[in-house]
């Protein structure tokens, strides 16, 4: 069964620090994707990384696959508190009939 | 563009009462259909998925149901529902296998 584990499940920092979420698991994805959650809302979808190795910025978020393909890191400079909320990182493998999978989730409140 | 309704928004429900969640997607065709259950602050669940019309995996054994009647159109249903039914609801659509979109949300309190 592949499972994708989340840390920290709980971060608090002040605005203008810099944070990393880990996303990490035993097996090997064909893609990661990661989300954004609000309370209250459906998950937004941030990116998708399909490369091993691969780097993402988006804006101040910093998203890289690892290079076997296990593991993801989203990174955020200079946090704010339109950051706050409840990241997901997803993964697909590699059959035809792999449905995506989801970890528990990064709850993330920016103090300003 | 491709838009997603799910409702009711918000649903309060005595035990053993019915249920039917509806949701559809607009601006795609044939799209893969999906049902999650999202516990309080926490990751996701998968319920139900669906490749095609009145085509249906289910993911959990459980007391709930889905169908898709039309094309663009999922629907999530019970007979009797449970205390352990509460939850946040969300359903969400994908063309291409790395990606999903997902709608609104249901939160689902069973009383």
């Amino acid at each position: 069964t592949q499972l994708l584990e989340q840390s920290p499940q709980f971060l608090s920092i002040q605005e203008g620090e810099n944070l990393t979420v880990y996303c990490n698991s035993s097996s090997v994805f064909s893609s990661l994707q990661w989300y954004r959650q609000e309370p209250g809302e459906g998950p937004v979808l941030l990116v998708t990384v399909v490369t091993g190795g691969e780097v993402k910025k988006l804006k101040r978020l910093t998203f890289q696959f690892g290079d076997a393909r296990k593991d993801s890191s989203l990174h955020i400079t200079a946090a704010q508190p339109g950051d706050t909320g409840l990241y997901l990182c997803a993964g697909r493998g590699y059959s035809s009939a792999s449905k995506i999978i989801f970890g528990s989730g990064t709850r993330l409140s920016i103090r300003p | 563009s491709q838009t997603i309704h799910q409702w009711p928004a918000t649903l309060v429900q005595p035990v053993g009462s019915p249920l039917s969640l509806e949701c559809t997607v607009e601006g795609t065709s044939n799209p893969n259909l999906y049902w999650y259950r999202q516990a309080a602050g926490r990751g996701l669940q998968l319920l139900f998925y669906s490749v095609g019309i009145g085509q249906i995996s289910s993911e959990v054994p459980q007391n709930l149901s889905a169908s898709r009647p039309q094309d663009r159109q999922f629907i999530l249903s019970s007979k009797k529902l449970l205390l352990s039914d509460s939850g946040f609801y969300l359903c969400a659509w994908s063309v291409y296998p790395n990606e999903q979109f997902f709608g609104p949300g249901t939160r689902l309190t069973v009383l």
